[in-house]
C-alpha cells in the first residue's frame, strides 16, 4: 500500500538554525499537508498545499515557516531561525482529490521528530 | 469556528472489555467529514474512518464499530473485546466544508491501555 514517507526519523538542530523537513507524499495525491505534535498534545494544523500554493494557513505557521515542492515528488518544510518551542513531531499528509476532495482522507507519514537544543 | 472534545485522557481496561471512546465536536458548517485516527507507540498515525454529515448509520468494522449521532453531535468510537495491540492514543478530528485547505481539527486524544 502506498505510503507517505517522511525524512529525517529524528533531527537535533541548534537553536537558531534553520532545518528542512522531507516529505514524499503518495504518489497521485494532489493535496499536502504539515501539522505538528508537541509531545503528549494534541495534532495541530500548520499549513496545506494544493497546485503549487498555500490553501490555507494556521496562526502558527508565522514568516519563520515556509513550504514547497521543489520537484514532482517532494514536499517540504522549512524553519528558518528555530526555537525551543518549535520542538515538536511533524507530520507530513497527503489526500487525494478525486470528486470532491473535501473530507478525503488524509494519510499520514511516521513523522519527524525535531528537537532543538 | 471548529471544536473537537475528548473528555477522556485516559482510559485503562483488561483485555477482552469493550471500551467506548467518546468524541464531541463542534462547527457551524451544515456539512462536515468526521475520523478517527489512531497512534500507536511507534508514533505514526493510522487512519481508522471517515464519516460525512449526511450519514448517520453506525458502522462496523471487525472489533471496531462507530456511533454517529448528529443530534448530540457525538461521533464515539467502541472496540469490542479489547486486545493489548490495541493500545494506542486515539484522536478524533474534524473538517468542516468551509475549510478552503481542508485541515483537520483534532481533539486531545485518549489513550488507551490495554492489559493482559
Amino acid at each position: 500500500e502506498p505510503e507517505v514517507t517522511q525524512t529525517p526519523s529524528h533531527q537535533v538542530t541548534q537553536m537558531g538554525q534553520e532545518v528542512i523537513l522531507r516529505c514524499v507524499p503518495i504518489s497521485n495525491h494532489l493535496y499536502f499537508y504539515w501539522y505538528r505534535q508537541i509531545l503528549g498534545q494534541k495534532v495541530e494544523f500548520l499549513v496545506s498545499f494544493y497546485n503549487n500554493e498555500i490553501s490555507e494557513k494556521s496562526e502558527i505557521f508565522d514568516d519563520q515557516f515556509s513550504v514547497e515542492r521543489p520537484d514532482g515528488s517532494n514536499f517540504t518544510l522549512k524553519i528558518r531561525s528555530t526555537k525551543l518551542e518549535d520542538s515538536a513531531m511533524y507530520f507530513c499528509a497527503s489526500s487525494p482529490r478525486t470528486g470532491s476532495y473535501r473530507g478525503q482522507p488524509q494519510h499520514f507519514g511516521d513523522g519527524t521528530r525535531l528537537s532543538i537544543l | 469556528a471548529q471544536k473537537v472534545t475528548q473528555a477522556q485522557t485516559e482510559i485503562s481496561v483488561v483485555e477482552k472489555e469493550d471500551v467506548t471512546l467518546d468524541c464531541v465536536y463542534e462547527t457551524r458548517d451544515t456539512t462536515y467529514y468526521l475520523f478517527w485516527y489512531k497512534q500507536p507507540p511507534s508514533g505514526e498515525l493510522v487512519f481508522l474512518i471517515r464519516r460525512n454529515s449526511f450519514d448517520e448509520q453506525n458502522e462496523i468494522s471487525g472489533r471496531y464499530s462507530w456511533n454517529f449521532q448528529k443530534s448530540t453531535s457525538s461521533f464515539n468510537f467502541t472496540i469490542t473485546a479489547s486486545q493489548v495491540v490495541d493500545s494506542a492514543v486515539y484522536f478524533c478530528a474534524l473538517n468542516g466544508q468551509n475549510n478552503a485547505g481542508n485541515m483537520l481539527t483534532f481533539g486531545g486524544g485518549t489513550r488507551l491501555m490495554v492489559k493482559p
